[in-house]
């Protein structure tokens, strides 16, 4: 089975903060992505990534960036947090090339911006 | 851009009895996937089931079967027999099959499904 593991299930920052979620996958993927799950909204891509070093914006990446450099590890930075990106934060991986193969996801980070 | 819509906010179920779940979605493309996913409590997102655009037979896995209308861009779930385990949210999911960025999910808002003893 898929791993995918954030590194935090709870997170409290404060506002300004320079913030850091981390997601490992155990199962060589190319495509890793972040969303952000409001309730309400469902989930929004903020970035995916297809390839070490390579990575693309999705529906709403302002405030965010994103870093993968190593296959299996994808991060997503808060660079000054905002009370506003409270959320909850997903996970997830593909494989590449097998294009009928579902997203597998990790068990979410619920961040809190104080 | 892609949008996919869940017109049903929660639905209320008896266990043991059969419950549909809406979804509809707007594309221009004629070949994609869809999906349903359940997230429960434990917040972990499970693949339901999915159904790629191109195959005119509805998917099924066990209990739980869609209604794929592709002209109409609807794609509804069907739960049978309802057990208390499939209480969670539900999402439907589209995915271009053009790849690149396009490999991302749009979601819909979700249906909060309440399975009632």
């Amino acid at each position: 089975d898929v791993k995918v593991t954030q590194s935090s299930r709870y997170l409290v920052k404060r506002t300004g903060e320079k913030v850091f979620l981390e997601c490992v996958q155990d199962m060589d993927h190319e495509n890793m992505f972040w969303y952000r799950q409001d309730p309400g909204l469902g989930l929004r891509l903020i970035y995916f990534s297809y390839d070490v070093k390579m990575k693309e914006k999705g529906d709403i990446p302002e405030g965010y960036s994103v870093s993968r450099e190593k296959k299996e590890r994808f991060s997503l930075i808060l660079e000054s947090a905002s009370t506003n990106q409270t959320s909850m934060y997903l996970c997830a991986s593909r494989v590449q090339g097998i294009s009928n193969q579902p997203q597998h996801f990790g068990d979410g980070t619920r961040l809190s911006i104080l | 851009a892609q949008t996919v819509t869940q017109s049903q906010p929660e639905m209320s179920v008896q266990e043991a009895e059969t419950v549909t779940l809406s979804c509809t979605y707007d594309t221009s493309e004629s070949d994609y996937y869809l999906f349903w996913y359940k997230q429960p409590p434990s917040r972990q997102m499970i693949l339901v089931i999915r159904q790629e655009a191109y195959k005119q037979q509805n998917a099924t896995e066990n209990r739980f079967s869609v209604n794929f209308q592709k002209a109409a861009k609807s794609f509804s779930l069907k739960i049978s027999d309802s057990q208390l385990g499939d209480a969670a949210m539900y999402f439907c999911a589209y995915r271009s099959r053009r790849g690149g960025g396009a490999d991302g999910l749009t979601f819909g808002k979700g249906t909060h499904l309440i399975i009632q003893p």
